[in-house]
């Protein structure tokens, strides 16, 4: 079966402007999780939907959001882009039951001039 | 909060050597994952441990999730160059979601 697939790869966008990013899950999966990677911070948890609803949130601030839709797809927003935004953005999807196994993407590079 | 410390940071080994490194942590967790990062992926699940004690083999890697439930170790047996990559563990911050936390990875460099 198809993998969790995220799009785009690559961004590069300046500072002040917003991005959208996109990630579709494994089929039958309901949970979406986004992280962000950076080489100082190492992997942190931004939000995690179930069902179209945010059920847990890290600690990032509001210019971070996202949603879910009916078919479990799901995008995550940054606006009012900052340089040190600049990560790898990955999503992770699980059947979101109790505990499961996560899978995630190839991620997306966004770059932040 | 739930913080889990990995080491060791990175290894540098030769093809056939056997490498172990682990993760600590000072609360308790549920389930210990582990995953590999190579350069330009995503993390992929290697092995996933649910029971205290619990001993897990995926080929020639082995995974024990520890006694006290604060502990896991990862070993990797006769080392290839296609281990090369960024090993992270990661376990979730309460029992019914998905968020979450990760180690600072071990970064494994295989010498041919």
């Amino acid at each position: 079966k198809a993998g969790v697939t995220q799009t785009p790869r690559y961004l590069i966008k300046t500072r002040g402007q917003q991005v959208t990013l996109s990630c579709s899950p494994i089929s039958g999966h309901r949970s979406v999780s986004w992280y962000q990677q950076t080489p100082g911070q190492g992997l942190q948890f931004l939000f995690e939907y179930f069902s179209e609803t945010q059920r847990n949130k890290g600690n990032f601030p509001g210019r971070f959001s996202g949603r879910q839709f009916s078919n479990s797809r799901s995008e995550m927003n940054v606006s009012t882009l900052e340089l040190g935004d600049s990560a790898l953005y990955l999503c992770a999807s699980s059947f979101g039951r109790g505990i499961d196994e996560a899978f995630f993407g190839q991620g997306t590079r966004l770059t932040v001039v | 909060g739930q913080q889990l410390n990995q080491s060791p940071q990175s290894m540098f080994i030769q093809e056939g050597e056997d490498v172990s490194m682990n993760c600590t942590s000072s609360s308790i967790f549920n389930t210990w994952l582990w995953y590999k990062q190579e350069p330009g992926e995503g993390p992929v699940l290697l092995i996933a441990l649910y029971k205290a004690g619990e001993l897990t083999s995926n080929g020639r890697l082995t995974a024990q999730f520890g006694i006290t439930r604060k502990d896991s170790f990862l070993n990797i047996s006769a080392s290839i160059p296609s281990d090369v990559g960024i090993y992270f563990c990661a376990g979730p911050k309460f029992y019914n979601n998905n968020d979450m936390r990760f180690g600072a990875g071990t970064r494994l460099t295989v010498k041919p």
